[in-house]
């Protein structure tokens, strides 16, 4: 099957400070799903990326699609204790279009 | 709009005892899916329905687990025996017409084997 590796594993960040969580492949990705998980809590969706070189905000967050679509990125500027949570990219692999989700980084904000 | 329902959100089993797991998911999403999540890991396809037939199986462990869909809408999940690997939280997941849409995650069934 398709493999996602997400680094870092763990993230812990001071509130205020800014965040980066990487999604590498070493095949092409057909498309991106980024997914946050908070402690005790099931995956919320986040956004998709689909092509080559995209990049998409959502107020502090930045996700990218890298140009050879082999990874992909999410940033946080100035994180907050609301941030916290486990958030996980997953690539919808082109066979039957299912998801092949990393392990995930889980992110700790101290305030 | 309601959100995708499972039930039950804990059970606690022996190892070669069985389990069933109820979704409903979120009303009109024709796709399902099932997924196994371990500590520490991302959510594992089990498999996916699309209305009431299989798509994809092929992580899904035949010889002890077993999915249907009867109606095209809830779902069950079984695992006949259980074994103490199987311990994980079981999400059932929906989308509108296939993964090309957000998947929309219930709240899961902490399954603890013992």
């Amino acid at each position: 099957g398709q493999q996602v590796m997400q680094i870092p594993q763990y993230q812990h960040v001071q509130e205020g400070e800014d965040f980066t969580t990487y999604c590498n492949s070493s095949t092409t990705l057909s498309n991106i799903q980024w997914y946050k998980q908070r402690p005790g809590g099931h995956p919320v969706f986040l956004i998709q990326l689909v092509k080559s070189g995209e990049v998409k905000k959502q107020k502090r967050l930045t996700f990218q699609f890298g140009e050879a679509k082999k990874n992909s990125s999410l940033h946080i500027t100035a994180t907050q204790t609301t941030d916290v949570g486990t958030y996980f990219c997953a690539d919808r692999g082109s066979t039957l279009g299912r998801l092949y989700f990393g392990r995930g980084t889980q992110l700790t904000v101290w305030p | 709009e309601a959100g995708v329902a499972q039930s039950p959100r804990y059970k606690i089993i022996e190892k070669r005892q069985s389990v069933a797991f109820w979704c409903n998911p979120i009303s009109g999403h024709a796709t399902l899916y099932w997924y196994q999540q371990i500590l520490g890991q991302g959510p594992k396809l089990l498999i996916q329905f699309q209305n009431n037939g299989v798509v994809d199986d092929s992580q899904l462990p035949k010889d002890r687990f077993s999915a249907e869909r009867l109606k095209g809408v809830d779902s069950t999940l079984k695992i006949q025996p259980a074994k103490l690997e199987d311990s994980a939280v079981y999400l059932c997941a929906s989308s509108f017409r296939g993964p090309v849409y957000e998947q929309y995650f219930g709240p899961g069934t902490r399954l603890t084997v013992t």
